[in-house]
């Protein structure tokens, strides 16, 4: 089982939609979490940060499940300005190693 | 103002040639890292360098050797180029004074090597 999993996609949604991505990590005692988006042929960039409790910003959602291992994100009202892909980041439980899964791409169509 | 950047952009040369990636950080981050983004698109850490001193090493090749004069760079030498090696390579930096990876990551724009 890789360390992170995400499903590669791609996502295709018209603008306006709302579209969910998850994410899977298999150490439960992993520290941190982030959501990085990177546009192609760009370097990735923060998206924000995922705590226990769930946070927004924005339109977008990010949501942590420890129990089930799994970390989501929610953006609503899609924008062709969200198409990229969505990297799913996490810590070990020492906070010093970052593991990348393989990203998630979406594509918003007018 | 670039926060980080990384020269070459492109880098295309032979089988079993040396070459370096230099990276330079503005920001007056601790912790500069080398990540390697394959084909599939995974990234994976390479290396992690706090003040100048090696954090990480994740089990990558000794023809791999990373260099840091001051901590803001951290610049990536490569002997005896193979096929494999062909990848974005990409360099970042934050803030963590202890090498921890909970702080933002900021990434250059990333060095495309093609070994032919």
């Amino acid at each position: 089982r890789k360390e992170v999993e995400q499903d590669p996609g791609p996502f295709n949604v018209p603008e306006g939609a709302t579209v969910a991505f998850n994410c899977t990590y298999s150490n439960s005692a992993s520290q941190s979490f982030f959501w990085y988006r990177q546009d192609c042929r760009k370097e990735p960039k923060l998206l924000m940060s995922v705590y226990s409790s769930g946070n927004e910003d924005g339109r977008f959602t990010a949501q942590l499940n420890r129990a089930s291992q799994y970390i989501s994100l929610l953006i609503r009202d899609s924008k062709l300005s969200d198409s990229a892909t969505y990297l799913c980041v996490v810590t070990n439980n020492a906070g010093n190693m970052l593991t990348f899964g393989g990203g998630t791409r979406l594509m918003v169509k007018p | 103002d670039t926060a980080v950047s990384q020269t070459p952009k492109y880098l295309v040369t032979q089988m079993g040639n040396d070459k370096s990636i230099k990276c330079e950080q503005n920001l007056g981050h601790d912790t500069m890292y080398w990540y390697k983004q394959d084909s599939k698109k995974f990234l994976k850490i390479m290396f992690s360098y706090n003040n100048k001193e090696l954090i990480i090493n994740e089990t990558v090749p000794n023809r791999f050797s990373p260099k840091s004069p001051d901590k803001a760079h951290l610049n990536l030498h490569i002997n005896s180029l193979e096929l494999g090696d062909s990848a974005v390579y990409f360099c970042a930096s934050s803030h963590g004074t202890s090498g921890g990876f909970t702080d933002t990551q900021y990434f250059g724009p990333g060095t495309r090597l093609t070994v032919l």
